[in-house]
């Protein structure tokens, strides 16, 4: 069984300030990790994805996540917040090998304040 | 590229009505997908497919049926539609490998059930 826990359905930055959202999984093998940014109106496209080459990994829009399995966690990080970042993250998880089925969390809404 | 396209993006049904939501994919993924979201649930799996003429069941099935006739089509259909089915409808492809691969997502499709 597989699933990921986002903390938090709802958080504010102000811009410029760091990004940090929260974003835990639970794997009974060794998983795939992903987040995901929807703007409204708009389907889910790939901010960045973790597949053990290396435990951190950078993606499109300044956007980084580090892997820690000693405490299963994929946070999502921006040092800088930017206006256009307001959008729904979701944190997604698959296991490697085989069927690749995707579960993904209830998604994090990020507010930036000017 | 057109990607992943869903029809239609917007409609409203009455209870006990039937319709079908297309998807098509024109990269010639092998999975297909389609999700139901609805707010502060995140994505939830109704029904998959691994490949042309086949389906299976997600976590929340009751009450669609799905069929993929041709590898770049799965349609979504609602035999007799319920108020508790209104939600944002998502297909997406996805390819196969042994890598992390990522979905592609449609932009949706808003459904009202009156």
């Amino acid at each position: 069984a597989q699933s990921v826990t986002q903390l938090g359905s709802h958080v504010s930055v102000s811009e410029g300030a760091l990004v940090l959202l929260r974003c835990n999984y639970s794997s009974s093998v060794p998983p795939y990790l992903f987040w995901y940014v929807q703007y409204p109106n708009q389907g889910l496209q790939l901010l960045l994805k973790y597949t053990s080459a290396a435990t951190l990994v950078k993606g499109i829009n300044g956007f980084e996540a580090e892997f820690k399995k000693s405490e299963t966690s994929f946070h999502l990080t921006k040092p800088s917040a930017h206006m256009s970042d307001a959008a729904e993250y979701f944190c997604a998880v698959s296991p490697q090998g085989g069927y690749q089925k995707v579960t993904f969390g209830t998604g994090t809404k990020l507010q930036v304040i000017p | 590229n057109a990607g992943v396209t869903q029809t239609p993006k917007f409609r409203v049904l009455k209870t006990g009505q039937s319709m079908t939501l297309l998807c098509a994919q024109d990269m010639n993924h092998e999975y297909m997908y389609w999700y139901r979201q609805d707010p502060g649930m995140g994505l939830r799996l109704i029904h998959y497919s691994v490949g042309e003429g086949t389906t299976a069941k997600g976590e929340v099935p009751d009450g669609y049926n799905v069929s993929r006739l041709k590898k770049q089509n799965f349609l979504l259909g609602l035999e007799s539609a319920a108020p508790s089915q209104t939600s944002v409808y998502f297909c997406a492809s996805r390819p196969t490998g042994m890598g992390a691969t990522e979905a592609f997502f449609g932009q949706g499709t808003r459904l009202t059930v009156v």
